[in-house]
């Protein structure tokens, strides 16, 4: 139980163009997901909190309007990455919330040309 | 003073060993304590959660809460050189529904 996916899991792009993640939880359903960025050797960084039906909650220093996010079901969170440039390239993983506990998606490498 | 503290390692134990992985956090009302595992280039795997004070058995691993001292471990008993990762301790935000993780302890464990 508590399985959680994301979709793509490896995307090349050219600067500029966006880019959608999807995250999916499969056999629960989730009110509140998260995103998290990781960078090489770096511990997570969580950049906003999706809740299903209502906007994202952002932290601090994460633009909102680069990073868009949708929950728009109990099982489905969408991340898109606006106008991506080669410094958004990273590991985006997502989390889905279950009776207290996170649990991960596979998670994404977004590379940016 | 960071909120979750974990030394970064390498921890090197031999196969068969007992691995200790510890975490002190800063914020004493905090309630909910989390260990994940983390293979390089995947996402975190979620191995024991802890939410009272004392020891918490899975198998072969072992969470200990001290809230008194405010200190999370995780200890695994018969070490394996699968078990060779990043071990990531969290807890949660007062609060919240967020967790703040360390920065993770790389266990190796060595035939």
């Amino acid at each position: 139980g508590a399985v959680v996916s994301q979709h793509p899991s490896r995307v090349i792009c050219k600067s500029g163009t966006s880019v959608k993640i999807e995250c999916r939880s499969l056999d629960f359903q989730a009110t509140t997901m998260f995103w998290y960025r990781q960078f090489p050797k770096k511990s997570l960084m969580l950049m906003a909190t999706s809740n299903e039906g209502s906007k994202a909650t952002y932290e601090q220093g994460v633009e909102k309007d680069k990073f868009l996010i949708n929950h728009a079901s109990l099982t489905l969170s969408t991340l898109t990455v606006t106008s991506a440039h080669p410094e958004d390239s990273s590991f985006y993983i997502c989390s889905a919330e279950n009776y207290n506990e996170q649990f991960f998606g596979p998670g994404t490498r977004l590379t940016v040309l | 003073q960071k909120e979750v503290e974990q030394n970064s390692g390498p921890l090197s134990v031999p196969e068969g060993a007992i691995a200790s992985l510890n975490c002190t956090y800063s914020d004493r009302v905090s309630q909910s304590f989390f260990w994940y595992r983390q293979y390089s280039g995947k996402s975190p795997e979620l191995i024991m959660s802890i939410y009272s004070n004392g020891d918490k058995e899975d198998g072969r691993f072992t969470a200990q809460l001290n809230k008194a001292s405010q200190y999370v471990s995780l200890l695994i008993r018969d070490s394996q050189p699968s078990d060779s990762a990043t071990y990531l301790c969290a807890v949660n935000a007062p609060n919240t529904d967020k967790l703040i993780f360390g920065t993770g302890t790389r266990l190796q464990v060595f035939p």
